[in-house]
Order: C-alpha cells, then structure tokens, then sequence
C-alpha cells in the first residue's frame, strides 16, 4: 500500500521561502506512470493544486505560481520536494502531497498524505 | 484556464435522499472528471476518475455520469457517514484545477 508522508518546517516568516518533503514508501517514486504532486488548502477553503514533478524531473506548475514554485524528484531517497519562495500569509494552508497517475490520459489524485499546516507569521 | 463549477455550494438531506451534485467546466474535457469527498481534518479521498470509473472500496451507492461539460456525482442512498465536503477536479489540461466544493450535511 502506497503512503506519503509530508515533513518540513510549520512555520514560515513572511517573505521567506517554504520547503516541504514528502517521503514515498510502499512503492517507488520512479514508477513510470506516476506523477508525484502538492496541493494546497487555506483554513476553511477549497483545493489548489501547485506543481507535480515526474521521476526524471519533469515537472508541470500552476501558471499563478510558476515563478514562485519548484518541485523536485530524489529518487535515491525515494522522495519529492516542494519550494514556494516570498511567501504571504494568505499562504497558510495545509500542504499535501499527492500521487497521480497518467496512463493514456491523467487520472486523479489517488495516494495523498495526510497533509501539514503551514503557518505563515512573524 | 479552466474553471470549474460545483453546485450546490452546501446541501442537507436525510439518510436514505438521493443526492446530486452537478460539476459544469467552462470548457469540454471529454471525460477527464474526477471526484473526491473530504472529512474534517483528513485528506480527499478519490471517489471516481474519468467521471465514472469507481475507485476499489469505494461504497456503490455512489456513481458519476457526464461528458464534455456537465457532469454529476449521485449518492443513490445517503448514508450517514457519507457527510463532508465534495469536490469535483479536472484533468484534461496540466492545470489539474478543483471546483470549489460541496459539502453535504446530514439532517
């Protein structure tokens, strides 16, 4: 059974940049057909999705994003990774990572974890 | 960009309703809809891709039907723990984009 699981630091100052990972076991993250992805969800809001990275590290961004954001592969360590740099507090949200997978078309988020409050704050 | 339109916003009904909840795209993504319910303080849970394809485990009292625009996910028979809040999310274009929500109340 395929688990995610996202670490990183909680709270981020205003400005300053997040970083979250999130470690993959049950299965390998070089699987062909998966996509490795971050979605987001402020307190009380709805889902948005950020970036997701393939094992060779190709990768797709939200255009509202995309200088913003970086999604990275480690397959030796069978993880990915997130950065979202100048940060605002309207960025507070809990982050999860997600997989996808794409197999004659995209299909949907099927593996998530269990998902991190990040606090933006001085 | 591709937007995604979910209505009702909130509902409540009674165990045993029949519930519907209609998701319409700005523009047509064949079939590359997809549905997940969320609960409080936990991650979605995909429920249906390709608009009608149901996910292993999950309950058949759920199902989903359309194509191009409109699309709809039907409770057959609300049970009580099917509450939450639903979302329906694209995946025709690498935008991947979620409508905004409904969530389901149980009277």
């Amino acid at each position: 059974q395929l688990q995610l699981q996202e670490s990183g630091p909680r709270l981020v100052k205003p400005w300053e940049t997040l970083s979250l990972t999130c470690t993959v076991s049950g299965g390998s993250i070089s699987s062909r057909d998966s996509y490795w992805g971050w979605i987001r969800q402020p307190p009380g809001k709805g889902l948005e999705w950020l970036g997701s990275v393939w094992y060779s590290g190709h990768t797709y961004y939200s255009p509202s994003l995309k200088s913003r954001v970086t999604v990275s592969v480690d397959t030796s360590k069978n993880q990915f990774s997130l950065r979202l740099t100048s940060v605002t507090d309207a960025e507070t949200a809990v982050y999860y990572c997600a997989r996808h997978r794409y197999t004659n078309g995209w299909g949907g988020f099927d593996y998530w974890g269990q998902g991190t409050l990040v606090t933006v704050s001085s | 960009d591709i937007q995604m339109t979910q209505s009702p916003s909130s509902l409540s009904a009674s165990v045993g309703d029949r519930v519907t909840i209609t998701c319409r795209a700005s523009q047509s993504l064949i079939n590359y809809l997809n549905w997940y319910q969320q609960k409080p303080g936990k991650p979605p849970r995909l429920l249906i891709d390709g608009a009608s394809s149901l996910q292993s485990g999950v309950p058949s009292r759920f199902s989903g039907s359309g194509s191009g625009t409109d699309f709809t996910l039907t409770i057959i028979s609300l049970q009580p723990e099917d509450f939450g809040t639903y979302y329906c999310q694209q995946s025709y274009n690498t935008l991947f984009t979620f409508g905004g929500g409904t969530t389901v109340e149980i009277k």
